[in-house]
C-alpha cells in the first residue's frame, strides 16, 4: 500500500539559510498535517491543510510557511533558520474528520 | 488544549516478559492512536483505537473512552520492541501526543 512520502530524508543546512520539505499523502487523503520533533520530544503539531486551505496552526514560528498544492502535496518553507530548527519533520496524512493519521519516515533536518 | 498524560515513562523487561503502558487524556476525543518509534526515528502505526479494544499479534489496546485512557498490552515482548511508544489524541485532525514511554527489552 502508498504511504506518505517524504523528501529529502536528511538535510543539513546552516544557519540562516532556507530549507523545503515536501510531502507527499496517500492517494485520495485530502487533509495534511506537519509535525517537529526535537531531540528526546514528542511531536509537536504545527500545522494543517484540508483541501489546500490551511485548517489549524500550532505552534510554528512567523519564519515557517506552509502550503497545499492542487496534487494535495504539501511543502513546509523554513527561512532564517537557527540552530534549534535542528529536528525531526513529520508529515502526516488522513480523510477530513479524525480519521486515522498515517505519518511519513521524516526529514532530519540538522542546521549548523 | 488536550492534556495527554503517558506512564510510566521508562520501562525495563526481559525478553518474553509481558507490559502494560497506559494513556491518560484530559478532554474528549474521537481519534486515539498508539505509535512506536523505531531507533531511526520511523514512527510505526500501531493502532487507531478511539474505544474499544483491537489485536494484533502480540500487540492489544483497549480505549475507554468515558473514563478517559487507554491501555497498550505487549506480550512475550521481543528486543525489536525496544523504543519508544506514543500515545496520541486529537479532537478532530491535530493530534496531541503525551511525552512517551521508553522500552527497553533484553535478551
Amino acid at each position: 500500500a502508498a504511504g506518505v512520502i517524504q523528501s529529502p530524508r536528511h538535510l543539513i543546512k546552516e544557519k540562516r539559510e532556507t530549507a523545503t520539505l515536501k510531502c507527499y499523502p496517500i492517494p485520495r487523503h485530502d487533509t495534511v498535517y506537519w509535525y517537529q520533533q526535537g531531540p528526546g520530544q514528542d511531536p509537536q503539531f504545527l500545522i494543517s491543510f484540508y483541501e489546500k486551505m490551511q485548517s489549524d496552526k500550532g505552534s510554528i514560528p512567523d519564519r515557517f510557511s506552509a502550503q497545499q498544492f492542487s496534487d494535495y502535496h504539501s511543502e513546509l518553507n523554513m527561512s532564517s533558520l537557527e540552530l534549534g530548527d535542528s529536528a525531526l519533520y513529520f508529515c502526516a496524512s488522513s480523510s477530513w474528520g479524525g480519521t486515522e493519521a498515517f505519518f511519513g519516515q521524516g526529514t532530519r533536518l540538522t542546521v549548523v | 488544549g488536550i492534556q495527554v498524560e503517558q506512564s510510566p515513562p521508562d520501562l525495563i523487561l526481559q525478553e518474553g516478559a509481558n507490559s502494560t503502558l497506559r494513556c491518560n487524556f484530559s478532554d474528549s476525543v474521537n481519534n486515539l492512536q498508539w505509535f512506536h518509534q523505531n531507533p531511526w526515528g520511523q514512527l510505526i502505526n500501531l493502532f487507531y483505537i478511539p474505544s474499544g479494544t483491537k489485536q494484533n499479534g502480540r500487540l492489544s489496546a483497549t480505549t475507554v473512552a468515558t473514563e478517559r485512557y487507554s491501555l497498550l498490552y505487549i506480550s512475550s515482548s521481543q528486543t525489536t520492541d525496544s523504543g519508544v511508544y506514543f500515545c496520541a489524541v486529537g479532537a478532530n485532525s491535530k493530534l496531541t501526543f503525551g511525552k512517551g514511554i521508553t522500552l527497553s527489552v533484553r535478551p
